[in-house]
């Protein structure tokens, strides 16, 4: 079963356009984190939110959590080519300490 | 050095082989994970450890055989593996279980079983 449900699986789009990524899940989650990951590297942890409503800002990324916690969405403004790479979403329930559920990620390339 | 880091990088290895993945944090964490990485699917979470204890074996056959010897050094010990194992090995480390939710990734290795 897959809990974390991620859209659109894949995205090609020019250097300075916008977009959006979702996290979507049935499920309700003490929190959510985005990671991006580029080829041949580890997962990078690039935001936590723990608050329903919650909006968190990382330069041009906006990262958004749901207000009933089920789900979350990355938008990035103005993209670059070092934006490219895997975005992953993973949630967590307390007290189910150390088991993250991951979403199958969003592959963005920003083309130059 | 800083982070997590991971050896080897590649490794190609035969079924009937015995090899052994290391991972290494340098973060001062109490709780390691390993992590399996295969093209398009999650990260499906394989076994972890919380102060060199096993907490967590996500259903992962025998023939991957965890160690934690320290809270900074954990091995995946491979043997009589099979081709669908072939995929990304990723280690992670958190703070402790009660904050596992924000996890550092080492780099990974890619294995491939021939």
């Amino acid at each position: 079963t897959q809990l974390l449900e991620q859209s659109p699986q894949f995205l090609s789009i020019q250097e300075g356009e916008n977009l959006t990524v979702y996290c979507n899940s049935s499920s309700v989650f003490s929190s959510l984190q985005w990671y991006r990951q580029e080829p041949g590297e580890g997962p990078v942890l690039l935001v936590t939110v723990v608050t329903g409503g919650e909006v968190k800002k990382l330069k041009r990324l906006t990262f958004q959590f749901g207000d009933a916690r089920k789900d979350s969405s990355l938008h990035i403004t103005a993209a670059q080519p070092g934006d490219t790479g895997l975005y992953l979403c993973a949630g967590f329930k307390a007290p189910n300490a150390g088991k993250s559920t991951f979403g199958d990620g969003t592959t963005l390339t920003v083309k130059p | 050095e800083t982070g997590v880091t991971q050896t080897p990088r590649h490794l190609v290895m035969g079924m009937t082989n015995k090899k052994s993945l290391k991972c290494e944090q340098h973060l001062g964490h109490n709780a390691m994970y390993w992590y399996k990485q295969s093209a398009k699917k999650p990260l499906e979470l394989m076994f972890v450890y919380s102060l060199e204890e096993r907490v967590e074996n996500n259903s992962v056959p025998s023939r991957f055989s965890p160690e934690c010897p320290n809270s900074s050094h954990l091995f995946l010990h491979l043997h009589t593996l099979q081709p669908e194992d072939s995929a990304l090995y990723l280690c992670a480390s958190s703070q402790d279980l009660q904050g596992g939710y924000e996890q550092y990734f080492g780099p990974g290795t890619r294995l491939t079983v021939t």
